[in-house]
């Protein structure tokens, strides 16, 4: 089942504002993954996370992997419409599997 | 390169009606899978392919099968449809399996909507 909590579910944000979201998990991943869903689209990697600590950034968007490999962060700076989407995190075990959050919906009114 | 195709983008079915999902990539990849998509659930992998001729279940199996002849096409078929397969379901492929320290990355398809009455 599913054993990653993204959160929050869904934000509402003026243009120009800054955007957390984050990811937890009661158990370890060695890899935390980042995608952004756009309407009637597949999911597209933003951002991979491969050692606890890690900070990384792509563009506007930064993410770090949790020092407990328990958790992920996301944040996007000075939103822009087109940031409208869904953002899903995906954790990976060193077995291969990838379990994915519930997806935050993210929506910036210009 | 196309990338991932997927046939149809949207489907409705009776209730106990089959069909078949397709799935095409011309990457070269090994490494094929779905996926479905539900509200507040986020995606679930279904079946997966590390080559051709070589299938494994995922996390929801139940009610699907594949099976991969060639490195391009990775078809699911739905043998009897059920309301609970109503979904949206994507194809992604990758260059190898994915494993932690060095991921591949996976690309996906843009889905497949279906209904099932």
């Amino acid at each position: 089942g599913q054993q990653l909590n993204q959160s929050p579910q869904s934000m509402f944000i003026q243009e120009g504002e800054d955007v957390s979201m984050n990811c937890t998990s009661s158990s370890i991943f060695n890899t935390w993954l980042w995608y952004k869903q756009e309407p009637g689209e597949g999911p597209v990697l933003l951002i991979a996370l491969y050692k606890a600590g890690e900070l990384t950034s792509n563009g506007r968007l930064t993410a770090q992997f949790g020092i407990t490999r328990k958790d992920s962060f996301l944040n996007i700076s000075a939103s822009i419409p087109s940031d409208v989407g869904i953002y899903f995190c995906a954790g990976l075990r060193n077995t291969g599997k990838l379990i994915f959050g519930q997806g935050t919906t993210l929506q910036v009114k210009p | 390169n196309a990338g991932v195709t997927q046939t149809p983008k949207f489907q409705v079915l009776k209730t106990g009606q089959s069909m078949t999902l397709q799935c095409a990539q011309d990457m070269n990849h090994e490494y094929m899978s779905w996926y479905r998509q539900d509200p507040g659930m986020g995606l679930r992998l279904i079946h997966y392919s590390v080559g051709a001729g070589i299938t494994d279940q995922g996390e929801v199996p139940n009610g699907y099968n594949v099976s991969r002849s060639t490195t391009e096409d990775f078809p699911l078929r739905l043998l009897s449809a059920a309301p609970s397969q109503t979904s949206v379901y994507f194809c992604a492929s990758s260059y190898s399996y994915p494993r932690g320290g060095g991921y591949n990355e996976q690309f996906f398809g843009p889905g497949t909507r279906l209904t099932v009455l």
